[in-house]
């Protein structure tokens, strides 16, 4: 049985840092590009991150860039994101998700972790 | 503001269909045949429920199907059951600089 699980969600101050981990089960992580998702209290989906399975290339969302950084440890079945800077725009539940399986083409998410809160205020 | 537009909420009544519509652009939805849908009930993770416009994972109701014409998705659900009372969420791949976006969302209600 696939199973993502997130951790490392907490409350923050404006410009501190925080780091999410995601475990992965039940299925060969080397094999899957992977995402974080959030979504803000009461509102909707917002795509944030993505990572190919050899790490070779990583996107973010023009709201994160530059302050967010993904990666991944195959050998532990590990994902993670790094979030500097934050903002009090960025709490959010954040979401792990499976992406596509490494050389597929297209764009959804299969799987999905049940989230970790992050809360950035002072 | 969600790059992608859906309806706030759509209701029906048991045993009716109802359809989501989608818009984006060029860039989006016109462009590739990668559009998804995923519910999502109250305090629960999204689920996925069609990938490729149209297409059904498996174990997902095939009450549920997808479609696209031009710069326009949509989701529809035949035969309403009150379980299906759930938030919607589209979401596409895109050229721009973000790889990808979701809907608004859209809340439905089973009258």
């Amino acid at each position: 049985e696939v199973q993502l699980l997130e951790s490392g969600g907490g409350l923050v101050q404006p410009g501190g840092s925080l780091r999410l981990s995601c475990a992965a089960s039940g299925f060969a992580l080397s094999s899957y590009n992977m995402h974080w998702v959030r979504q803000a209290p009461g509102k909707g989906l917002e795509w944030v991150s993505h990572i190919t399975s050899s790490s070779s290339t990583k996107n973010y969302a023009d709201s994160v860039k530059g302050r967010f950084t993904i990666s991944r440890d195959n050998a532990k079945n590990s994902l993670s994101l790094r979030m500097d800077s934050l903002r009090v725009e960025d709490t959010a539940v954040y979401f792990c998700a499976r992406g596509l399986e490494m050389h597929s083409s297209g764009w959804y998410f299969d799987y999905w972790g049940q989230g970790t809160l992050v809360t950035v205020s002072s | 503001q969600s790059a992608l537009t859906q309806p706030a909420s759509v209701s029906g009544s048991p045993g009716q269909a109802i359809t989501i519509s989608c818009t984006g652009t060029s860039s989006d939805v016109g462009a590739y045949n990668y559009v998804s849908w995923y519910q999502q009930h109250p305090g629960k993770a999204p689920k996925l429920m069609i990938y490729d416009v149209s297409y059904r994972p498996s174990g997902v109701s095939n009450r549920f199907s997808g479609s696209k014409s031009g710069n326009t998705a949509s989701l529809t659900i035949s035969g309403l059951q009150a379980e299906d009372e759930a938030d919607y969420y589209c979401s596409a791949y895109t050229s721009s600089s973000t790889l990808g976006v979701f809907g608004g969302g859209t809340k439905l209600t089973v009258l």
